[in-house]
């Protein structure tokens, strides 16, 4: 049972590559979360998923693309990477409505991208 | 959407004294408001949380208050030690759609 499994755990890229960020939940969570984590800005929401084949916009998305195509995976996509996104980035899952603990995020242990 | 504000920034206390963080939000419409706390370098994790319908929760050492009228909630610590040292979240969302964090607290417990 491993939880909430963020993959790769650091990466750094070059100015205009791409790459996927992917977040893995064996829970059988409903909802997934994306955000990124810097010095003071606290934990800002990227984009989140409430189910799966569903996508939503978060607070700070422009940049970013997801797509949750099965259940257990959540993937974050940077089509051309901008030093700007240099953060660490977090998944998180809950289980959803109508379940005990339902609001309760579980947290990847993070992925920490570099843009150079 | 909403937007959550939380302050101070950092905290500072000695050991055994309480500490109090307090946390503004926007929506009116917010009914779930967790705390979450992020030692260094590991993941955030909840510590205590309160739905709109409750005024106060408490578990062992640690309090949270929620005013709906004033759109305000606290997390009260009591008799702090130095495990307690971390970064605290505030946060506030409508059922789970859209959780918005406030910026963090850096809490420093002075042995």
């Amino acid at each position: 049972n491993a939880g909430v499994t963020q993959t790769p755990k650091f990466r750094v890229l070059k100015t205009g590559q791409s790459m996927t960020l992917l977040c893995a939940q064996d829970m059988n969570h409903e909802y997934m979360y994306w955000y990124r984590q810097d010095p003071g800005m606290g934990l800002r929401l990227i984009h989140y998923s409430v189910g799966e084949g569903t996508t939503a916009k978060g607070e700070v998305p422009d940049g970013y693309n997801v797509s949750r195509l099965k259940k257990q995976n959540f993937l974050l996509g940077l089509e051309s990477a901008a030093p700007s996104q240099t953060s660490v980035y977090f998944c998180a899952t809950a289980p959803g409505t109508g379940v005990s603990g339902a609001n309760v995020l579980t947290f990847g242990a993070g992925s920490r991208l570099t843009v150079l | 959407g909403e937007n959550v504000e939380q302050h101070p920034s950092t905290l500072s206390v000695q050991e055994g004294d309480s500490a109090v963080i307090k946390c503004t939000y926007s929506d009116s419409a917010s009914n779930y408001f967790p705390w979450y706390k992020q030692e260094l370098g590991k993941r955030p994790q909840l510590i205590i949380d309160i739905r709109s319908n409750v005024g106060e929760k408490k578990d062992q050492r640690i309090a949270v208050t929620l005013n709906k009228t004033a759109k305000h909630f606290s997390l009260h610590i009591t008799e702090t030690q130095p495990e307690d040292s971390a970064v605290y979240f505030c946060a506030a969302s409508i059922w789970n759609n859209d959780m918005r964090f406030g910026a963090g607290t850096r809490l420093t417990v002075k042995p």
